[in-house]
């Protein structure tokens, strides 16, 4: 059982590049979730999904975009980067609201 | 607004001797209330969660956590730190609590267990 798997580890991008995140579980869960992690600053959610077909804005989604297809994946798409999106992004995933949320091991972002 | 607060940014102690990492909320109803864990290069870790009924809960590794609804505390404790222990510990409100729907996780305590 695999969890909660991100791709890629590491990047780096230049200025004006876009990319996507790719998240994938194998847990079924419905709930998903996309957060970045800055140093001292906690997890700020970017978007999340309560199923699929299902997104919505988290408190820091400028310059993030997501869509969620199948059940599984949830990608997140930077389609303009800016230095000020580096940083450590991690997808979760949860059975329910109230319930656990389940991490992956995230992807290390630099933006020059 | 739902939120919670962790006071302190890094909490040392020394391997043998109990530990408390300090979270603080404010969530309008009955909260649910969860810790996390999270090892260098990794992601977050469930440890235990507060939904009803007694307390102090118990969670992974030893963990516990004692819940103050007077005080509006979640304090995370174990008996004897491990040098193993040490990592970042976030304190977190779940979705859909006190009519939020956004997760709210403190900016996190590291713990450092000294041998």
């Amino acid at each position: 059982n695999a969890g909660v798997t991100q791709t890629p580890k590491f990047r780096i991008l230049k200025i004006g590049q876009s990319m996507t995140l790719q998240c994938t579980q194998d847990m079924n869960h419905n709930y998903m979730y996309w957060y970045r992690q800055d140093p001292g600053m906690g997890l700020k959610l970017i978007y999340y999904s309560v199923g699929a077909g299902i997104t919505d804005k988290g408190e820091v989604p400028n310059g993030y975009n997501v869509s969620r297809s199948t059940t599984e994946d949830f990608p997140l798409r930077l389609e303009l980067a800016a230095p000020s999106q580096t940083s450590v992004y991690f997808c979760a995933s949860s059975q329910g609201a109230n319930q656990p949320q389940h991490f992956g091991d995230g992807t290390r972002l630099s933006i020059l | 607004a739902q939120s919670v607060a962790q006071p302190e940014d890094q909490v040392n102690v020394a391997e043998g001797n109990p530990l408390t990492v300090k979270c603080t909320y404010s969530v309008s109803g009955n909260p649910y209330l969860f810790w996390y864990v999270q090892y260098p290069n990794r992601g977050l870790q469930f440890l235990l969660k507060y939904i009803t009924g007694d307390n102090l809960v118990k969670g992974s590794y030893g963990f516990e956590a004692e819940f103050n609804k007077s005080q509006t505390s979640f304090h995370l404790k174990k008996p004897s730190a491990l040098v193993s222990d040490s990592a970042l510990y976030f304190c977190a409100v779940p979705p859909y609590t006190g009519g939020s729907y956004i997760p709210t996780f403190g900016r996190g305590t590291s713990l450092i267990v000294h041998p």
